[in-house]
């Protein structure tokens, strides 16, 4: 099986701008979570999808947002970006819906916000 | 809020040897979930251990092992006969109703 993949995987932007995120799960897993990972903040829970669904939301602001196709894809957007966005964004696909369940990572999108 | 507390941001350990990698956790919950992920330089990041708070018995997968102390809200990774390719960051992790926190991280490195 194909393990979960994400695109792009690196990305420049300037402030301002916005950004769309794009990960493909683990194909059967269902839900897809979304995390960001900076040296100041460290790893910190965003979202999770499944079935189409949000099902919560960590503590960020309303420029964050995804969602979830029906072949289970998920993308991720941030509008309005600020140089603190600059981030590695990581996505993770599990087969039953809860962050509590063994997730599976993909590589990562890293942006950089000028 | 519950946190999630790593005091160790480096430790290293010669090949073959046994390393311990410390996690405290703060909450109020009894029914919660605990986890260790390793994430490797530029290498995806990866579930070693998972532990169920209702469940006594500490969670074993091949070399990595967990002491759970609940009362303590300890969680501490063991990793016996210590190999290079185990040299990463090691994340703890706890999660409760589709939330997860995360701790800042141990970078373990292993020496040949």
């Amino acid at each position: 099986k194909a393990g979960v993949t994400q695109t792009p995987r690196y990305l420049i932007k300037t402030r301002g701008q916005q950004v769309t995120l794009s990960c493909s799960p683990i194909s059967g897993h269902r839900s897809v979570s979304w995390y960001q990972q900076t040296p100041g903040q460290g790893l910190q829970f965003l979202f999770e999808y499944f079935s189409e669904t949000q099902r919560n939301k960590g503590n960020f602001p309303g420029r964050f947002s995804g969602r979830q196709f029906s072949n289970s894809r998920s993308e991720m957007n941030v509008s309005t970006l600020e140089l603190g966005d600059s981030a590695l964004y990581l996505c993770a696909s599990s087969f039953l819906a809860g962050v509590y369940n063994e997730q599976f990572f993909g590589p990562g999108t890293r942006l950089t916000v000028l | 809020a519950q946190t999630v507390t790593q005091s160790q941001p480096e430790m290293s350990v010669q090949e073959a040897e046994t390393v311990t990698l410390s996690c405290t956790y703060d909450t109020s919950e009894s029914d919660y979930y605990l986890f260790w992920y390793k994430q490797p330089p530029s290498r995806q990041m990866i579930l070693v251990i998972r532990q169920e708070a209702y469940k006594q018995q500490n969670a074993t997968e091949n070399r990595f092992s967990v002491n759970f102390q609940k009362a303590a809200k300890s969680f501490s990774l063991k990793i016996s006969d210590s190999q290079l390719g185990d040299a990463a960051m090691y994340f703890c992790a706890y999660s409760r109703e589709n939330d997860m926190r995360f701790g800042a991280g141990t970078r373990l490195t292993v020496k040949p």
